[in-house]
C-alpha cells in the first residue's frame, strides 16, 4: 500500500478505554484521511486533515473522537471511552494534494471487548 | 444525501470466466475509482477515472466512467485465483478535493479452479 503506515495493526481494548491509532503518510504527502470499516461494508470518511489543521470533519463522531495531524510526526486517531461499537477497522489514506488520488495504509483493527 | 449502490454483493465463478460489476450513483461524481481489498489489508487501488466517458484497462481488468457521471463498471477477464477479493467502487462529487471519497459495499469474488 505504497509505503503508508498504520500502527497498531491490531489494538484491543475494554470498553472505556482509550484508543490511539497512528498514521504516517507517504513522504512527501501532507493531506491525510481518515476512514471507518464496518465487518461487511464498505469504507467511510471521518476526517480530512492537513498539517496542524482539520479540513473537514463532517465523518466524525461528535462525541469522543478526535483527530489531529501535528507539524512533526504521525496523524493520531483517538477514540476516548470505546464502546463495542468502535469495533471496526481504521484506515487512513494520504495524498501530496487535495486534487491528487489517495493512497490508503493496511489499516488498524480496534476490537473493544 | 448521496447513495452509491454496487452490484451484485457477491459472484461465484471459474477460473478463465469474466467478470463485471457496476456501480450506480443517486447524484454526479466527479471521479470514480475502483479498489480491491484482502482480508486484512488496505483497499489497493486498480484503476481511476478522471473523465466521463472514459474507458482504462489496467492488464485483465478495464472500467469505464459513465456518460451520465452517475455510474462506473468493472471488468475482469479471464479470471485467475488471485483475483479472489472484495472489490469496492468509489467516488467523489468534489472537483477539487478527492480524497473525501464514498465508497461501495463492496462485490465479493470467489475464484473456483
Amino acid at each position: 500500500n505504497a509505503g503508508v503506515m498504520q500502527n497498531p495493526r491490531h489494538l484491543v481494548r475494554r470498553r472505556g478505554q482509550e484508543a490511539r491509532l497512528r498514521c504516517s503518510p507517504m513522504k512527501g504527502h501532507s493531506h491525510v484521511y481518515w476512514y471507518r470499516q464496518l465487518p461487511e461494508e464498505g469504507l467511510k470518511f471521518m476526517v480530512y486533515l492537513q498539517k496542524e489543521n482539520i479540513i473537514d470533519e463532517s465523518g466524525m463522531p461528535k462525541e469522543r473522537f478526535s483527530a489531529e495531524f501535528p507539524k512533526e510526526g504521525p496523524s493520531i486517531l483517538r477514540i476516548q471511552q470505546v464502546v463495542r461499537g468502535d469495533s471496526a477497522a481504521y484506515f487512513c489514506a494520504t495524498a501530496p494534494g487535495s486534487g491528487n488520488t489517495i493512497y490508503f495504509g493496511e489499516g488498524s483493527w480496534l476490537t473493544v471487548v | 444525501g448521496q447513495q452509491l449502490n454496487q452490484s451484485p454483493q457477491s459472484m461465484f465463478i471459474q477460473e478463465g470466466e469474466d467478470v463485471s460489476m457496476n456501480c450506480t450513483s443517486s447524484s454526479i461524481f466527479n471521479t470514480w475509482l475502483w479498489y480491491k481489498q484482502d482480508p486484512g489489508e488496505g483497499p489497493v487501488l486498480l484503476i481511476a477515472l478522471y473523465k466521463a466517458g472514459e474507458l482504462t484497462s489496467n492488464g485483465r481488468l478495464t472500467a469505464q466512467f459513465g456518460i451520465t457521471r452517475k455510474d462506473s463498471f468493472l471488468n475482469i477477464s479471464a479470471s485467475i485465483p488471485s483475483d479472489v477479493g472484495i472489490y469496492f467502487c468509489a467516488g467523489s462529487p468534489s472537483t477539487d478535493s478527492w480524497g473525501k471519497l464514498q465508497f461501495g459495499a463492496g462485490t465479493q469474488v470467489v475464484v473456483t479452479p
